[in-house]
């Protein structure tokens, strides 16, 4: 049952380095999140996925790029040229389109980035 | 902007007694959704309430909704050192049927002293 899954698990990046987050899922659910959670900030949306192909903007977009590849269970976060701002963690999440009634997120474990 | 604001920011309590936080958000909603934050872990998904709705239970866990006050309540009783965690509310505030996104307050630190 592994659910959400998001690698690395920690990581740390110089000024102006690039990386990407990848996340995966394996049940089979059409959205797919990306969150960046900071102390005294909550959980703030950065872009999602309604479905394979397709991404929109959330609430803090800028400084990230996202693909959701034809393979719909994979949800790439990634950041061309990394700032000390970018320094949080990051949670990917899914739901499945189809359940009109739950809506949860399922949540994978988080990714801890650290940017010098 | 955070749609849900939870109040208190921390609250520390003796196990066994009953922990209630509050949730309030500025426009109408589909549906609210608590979630909880074990330390350096995900959030997992606890119970959600349709607008619809003024109160459900899941086991130790009540949630009531004041959609006139544009407000929520997590009551959880008898609490236990395990339930040690933040607590997170969450709007689905969309079109009817509800939206593809949800937001997050910032969460409420609870703490069960054993």
């Amino acid at each position: 049952n592994a659910g959400v899954t998001q690698t690395p698990k920690f990581r740390v990046l110089k000024t102006g380095q690039s990386m990407t987050l990848l996340c995966a899922q394996d049940m089979n659910h059409e959205y797919m999140y990306w969150y960046r959670q900071d102390p005294g900030m909550g959980l703030r949306l950065i872009h999602y996925s309604v479905g394979e192909g397709t991404t929109a903007k959330g609430e803090v977009p800028d400084g990230y790029n996202v693909s959701r590849l034809k393979k719909k269970q994979n949800f790439l976060l990634g950041l061309e040229s990394a700032a000390p701002s970018q320094t949080s963690v990051y949670f990917c999440a899914s739901r499945d389109s189809r359940d009109y009634v739950l809506r949860e997120l399922f949540f994978g474990e988080g990714s801890r980035l650290t940017v010098l | 902007s955070q749609q849900g604001e939870e109040d208190p920011q921390a609250l520390s309590i003796q196990e066994g007694e009953n922990a209630t936080m509050n949730c309030s958000y500025k426009t109408s909603i589909n549906n609210l959704q608590w979630y909880r934050q074990n330390s350096g872990r995900g959030l997992v998904h606890l119970i959600l309430i349709r607008s619809n709705e003024r109160e459900k239970h899941s086991g130790r866990l009540r949630v009531t909704l004041d959609t006139s006050k544009k407000s929520s309540s997590l009551l959880i009783t008898a609490s236990r050192a395990a339930d040690t965690a933040s607590y997170f509310c969450a709007t689905d505030y969309g079109p009817k049927g509800g939206s593809e996104k949800l937001v997050f307050g910032k969460g409420t630190k609870l703490t069960v002293n054993p």
